[in-house]
């Protein structure tokens, strides 16, 4: 079936450090790619998104690009910040409507 | 413009009861998604509401049913509680029709206790 992989955390990085957050998919076709985050007690907020091969998806400084030939949606951020603590889950979903199949989870501190 | 919103916040309950989850859509959603996310996993899809009708449904028993009302406001009610049934469940809502992206938007959850 259709499943979501993430590195695994915690990732801990000083403030302005670069950060990537590797994930990969198995699916079949060309599934959409969403990267959510979840902050301490809060729901899901959509970060970015792709729903092609080799789009890039960015917002508030984080982007990641569809690449189809690795089946990867790498997360990337050149200079974190204390706020940007929080966990971030990769996810991809087949057709338009359909549900989500979220990865794990990678949480990810960043101390000042 | 309010959110998707869920009630309550926080349950707890005893083994073997029943519980019942409440969700309201963002406005001008017609779509209600329930998810459960275990502590430190990733959320699984529980099933799917359009047009007050279950349209998709992952794989959980049937210990766990829904509702959706014609305002788009759903339920979901969990049977016979098990202590593994703890867990932070999430609705999400979307707009199905093509003129919409399809994204779901999530709510905070309603964080339930199993003793």
């Amino acid at each position: 079936g259709d499943s979501v992989t993430q590195m695994e955390g915690p990732v801990t990085l000083s403030e302005e450090a670069f950060l990537t957050i590797n994930c990969t998919y198995t699916a079949t076709g060309y599934p959409s790619l969403f990267w959510y985050v979840q902050y301490p007690g809060e729901g899901l907020q959509l970060l970015l998104k792709a729903t092609k091969a080799d789009d890039k998806g960015s917002n508030k400084g984080f982007e990641a690009t569809y690449r189809k030939e690795t089946t990867s949606f790498h997360l990337e951020k050149g200079s974190v910040q204390v706020s940007d603590s929080a966990v971030y889950f990769c996810a991809l979903r087949k057709q338009y409507g359909q549900n989500f199949v979220f990865g794990p989870g990678t949480r990810l501190s960043v101390l000042p | 413009d309010a959110g998707v919103t869920q009630s309550p916040t926080h349950l707890i309950k005893t083994r073997g009861q029943q519980v019942t989850l409440r969700c309201s859509p963002k406005s001008g959603h017609d779509t209600v998604s329930w998810y459960q996310q275990a502590l430190g996993q990733g959320p699984q899809f529980i099933f799917q509401y359009y047009e007050e009708e279950e349209r998709q449904r992952g794989n959980f028993p049937d210990r766990f049913s829904g509702h959706q009302f014609p305002n788009y406001s759903s339920e979901l009610n969990v049977n016979a509680l098990l202590l593994g049934d703890s867990a932070l469940y999430l609705c999400a809502s979307s707009w199905t029709g093509t003129s919409g992206t399809g994204e779901q938007y999530f709510g905070p959850g309603t964080r339930l206790t199993v003793t």
